[in-house]
């Protein structure tokens, strides 16, 4: 099966960015999507196909997908963006992928 | 406006069942998949399936297989998920989300993949004696 792996943490200072990572093999070759979801929450796609943001998503969300690792990338991070953060794939033999998922932490 | 209500909360012994709905509204329910997602408490998403809501075609992660199925009822655009001999460990929050699929194909003509737009507010479900 296909597995997708996260960093269990990332922590930045408000205004820096943020990066976010997924790996996979050759996840370069698939569509990479990224969901936000906040404590008590529904995730919420932020990003999909690697780099499309969905209406009302702020520009400063922003995806790349190369080689192993897929990146979501949050510049000028805002207290409002700490979440858990999730990638995910479809792949033709194992259907849907989650990514372990990513806590980022607003220091 | 897309929305896709579930029904609320449900607790169940050990070997019991537990059907959960979500009522799909602002869009044609016809037009898009249905698929459920879960989550444990302080764990992450976990697929279950998917299910066409047009053609009432299943598809099941392999781990649900035999124990979960997938229905529908177009007349009120409502999607369920029956989920059998429940096990403490199926305590979690359930989801339905819509998918939709990338603007970019494979080789083969196939979308390079799906993501899930829209998802309903969650259900949790208690397994517990």
């Amino acid at each position: 099966s296909y597995v997708l792996t996260q960093p269990p943490s990332v922590s930045v200072a408000p205004g820096q960015t943020a990066r976010i990572t997924c790996g996979g093999n050759n996840i370069g070759s698939k569509s990479v999507h990224w969901y936000q979801q906040k404590p008590g929450q529904a995730p919420v796609l932020v990003v999909y196909d690697d780099s499309d943001r969905p209406s009302g998503i702020p520009e400063r969300f922003s995806g790349s997908n190369s080689g192993n690792t897929a990146t979501l990338t949050i510049s000028r991070v805002e207290a409002g963006d700490e979440a858990d953060y999730y990638c995910q794939v479809w792949d033709s033999s194992s259907d849907h992928r989650f990514g372990g998922g990513t806590k980022l932490t607003v220091l | 406006q897309v929305q896709l209500v579930q029904s609320g909360a449900e607790v169940k012994k050990p070997g019991a069942s537990v059907k959960v709905s979500c009522k799909a509204s602002g869009y044609t329910f016809t037009s898009y998949d249905i698929n459920w997602v879960r989550q444990a408490t302080g764990q992450g998403l976990e697929w279950m399936g998917w299910m066409n809501p047009n053609s009432g075609n299943t598809g099941y992660a392999q781990k649900f297989q035999g124990r979960v199925t997938m229905t529908r009822n177009t007349s009120i655009s409502t999607a369920y998920m029956e989920l059998s001999s429940l096990r403490s460990e199926d305590t979690a929050v359930y989801y339905c989300a819509r998918s939709g699929w990338s603007n970019y194909y494979d080789s083969s003509g196939s979308p390079k993949g799906y993501y899930f737009d829209y998802w309903g507010q969650g259900t949790l479900v208690t397994v517990s004696s």
